[in-house]
């Protein structure tokens, strides 16, 4: 149980387009969702956390702008890369919960390069 | 300072060696404290809680103290498959369930 899946799993794409990420719980809720961004021999950073129905909380410095984040349904939440630039390249996993402090469980994350 | 400290590593040891990881974690607040393993261009997996009180899975065992908010796990008879970057993570301390990384420390078993 707790699977939780990325799509896609990597992705090229030219500056100045627009990429989606979704994340989905296969068999649970995820009454919160996580958004992390990995560059590379860094640690994950929090993006923003999103709670279903409601509007992401964004973590100091991501532009809620640029990094467009809907959590539609207690199984999906999908992060939208606007306007991408070559430095948006990154590892970007995500992770949901069910509400438990104990419980994050985490997508294989998509790998994005901006070309 | 960083929220979450580890040394980066390299740790290159021999199979069958056993191996020690430090952090320090700076919220005080913090309640919950985890381990996670992370291999090269793969999501961090969850590899043990850590608990006040210590707690042991198979080869390995993590301690944690709180009055010097500082977070151990030890590897014994370290397997070739034990290479990866081991992640100390601990929560926010606030009821938002986030969680802050430490940078990781890196693992290189060898035969």
């Amino acid at each position: 149980g707790a699977v939780v899946s990325q799509h896609p799993s990597w992705v090229i794409c030219k500056s100045g387009t627009s990429v989606k990420i979704e994340c989905r719980s296969l068999d649970f809720q995820a009454t919160t969702m996580f958004w992390y961004r990995q560059f590379p021999k860094q640690s994950l950073m929090l993006m923003a956390t999103s709670n279903e129905g409601s509007k992401a909380t964004y973590e100091q410095g991501v532009e809620k702008d640029k990094f467009l984040i809907n959590h539609a349904s207690l199984t999906l939440s999908t992060l939208t890369v606007t306007s991408a630039h070559p430095e948006d390249s990154s590892f970007y996993i995500c992770s949901a919960s069910s509400g438990s402090l104990d419980e994050q469980y985490f997508g294989p994350g998509t790998r994005l390069t901006v070309t | 300072r960083k929220e979450v400290e580890q040394d980066p590593g390299p740790f290159n040891v021999p199979e069958g060696a056993t191996v020690a990881f430090n952090c320090t974690y700076s919220n005080s607040a913090s309640q919950s404290f985890f381990w996670y393993r992370q291999d090269c261009r793969k999501e961090p997996k969850l590899l043990m809680s850590v608990y006040s009180s210590g707690n042991e899975d198979g080869r390995f065992t993590a301690q944690l103290n709180r009055a010097s908010q500082y977070i151990s796990l030890l590897i014994r008879d370290s397997k070739l498959s034990d290479s990866a970057t081991y992640l100390c993570v601990v929560n926010n301390g606030d009821s938002s369930y986030k969680l802050i990384f430490g940078s990781g420390t890196r693992l290189l078993v060898r035969p």
